[in-house]
C-alpha cells in the first residue's frame, strides 16, 4: 500500500502524559498537513510542512503541541501534557502540488481520560 | 466572520434516487472547492475539484456545481447506491496564504437506504 500511513491508529492516555504520533506520506509528496476533526465537525487545519520547513502553525496549536518532519519524509506530531479537550482524530495529509487533492491517512484516534 | 455551511442534519434517500448536498459559504473568495466523502473512523478521500470559472464538473454518478454570485456548491449523486452512505465534506481554500490551506465544513452525512 503505498498510500498516506499513520500510527498508532488507536491511543488511550491519562491526563497530564505525553504522546507522539506518526504519518509517513506518500514519498514523492513533499507537502505535508496536520488536522484535527472532533466529532461532527469537519476537519481543522493544524500545521502544514514543504519538504522539512514548518511553515504554518494554526493558532488551535497551543505550546503543548510539536511536529516536526526531519529530511522531509515521515513526520511526527507531539502533544505534551494532554488535556481531555485534546481527545479528536489527528489527521495526516499529504500531497505533491500546491493545490488540489489532499490524500488523507486513517488518522491516529486520541482519547485522554 | 468566515463560515462554510453544509446540512448538519442526515440526508436519507432510496436507493435510485438522485441525492443533493449542500455547501454554502460566506466571506470566502475562493478560487476552487473540493468535495471529499469520509466513512467512520476513516480519513478523508478526495472526489471532485471545481474550480471558479467552472459551472458544473462530472465524475461518473457524481456532479458538482459552483456559483460564486450565489456563494454555493451542490453535489449530486445520481442512481444512488446504500454504497453510497457516507459522510461528505465540502472544502476551500483560505487564500493569501501561499500554500493549499484547506477549511471544511461540518459535512453532511448521507444514508442511502434499499
Amino acid at each position: 500500500d503505498t498510500g498516506v500511513s499513520q500510527d498508532p491508529r488507536h491511543k488511550i492516555t491519562k491526563r497530564g502524559q505525553n504522546v507522539t504520533f506518526r504519518c509517513d506520506p506518500i514519498s514523492e509528496h513533499n507537502r505535508l498537513y496536520w488536522y484535527r476533526q472532533t466529532l461532527g465537525q469537519g476537519p481543522e487545519f493544524l500545521t502544514y510542512f514543504q519538504n522539512e520547513a514548518q511553515l504554518e502553525k494554526s493558532r488551535l496549536l497551543s505550546d503543548r503541541f510539536s511536529a516536526e518532519r526531519p529530511k522531509g519524509s515521515f513526520s511526527t506530531l507531539e502533544i505534551q501534557r494532554t488535556e481531555q479537550g485534546d481527545s479528536a482524530m489527528y489527521l495526516c495529509a499529504s500531497s505533491s502540488y500546491a493545490e488540489g487533492e489532499l490524500f488523507f491517512g486513517e488518522g491516529s484516534r486520541l482519547t485522554v481520560l | 466572520s468566515q463560515k462554510i455551511e453544509q446540512n448538519s442534519e442526515a440526508l436519507n434517500i432510496q436507493e435510485g434516487k438522485t441525492a443533493t448536498l449542500t455547501c454554502n459559504y460566506t466571506n470566502y473568495s475562493p478560487a476552487y472547492l473540493q468535495w471529499y466523502r469520509q466513512d467512520p473512523g476513516r480519513g478523508p478521500v478526495f472526489l471532485l475539484l471545481i474550480r471558479e470559472n467552472e459551472k458544473e464538473k462530472r465524475k461518473e454518478r457524481l456532479k458538482v456545481t459552483f456559483d460564486t454570485t450565489l456563494k454555493q456548491s451542490l453535489f449530486h449523486i445520481t442512481a444512488s447506491q446504500p454504497a453510497d452512505s457516507a459522510t461528505y465534506l465540502c472544502a476551500l481554500d483560505e487564500g493569501n496564504t501561499g500554500f493549499q490551506k484547506l477549511v471544511f465544513g461540518t459535512g453532511t452525512r448521507l444514508l442511502v437506504s434499499p
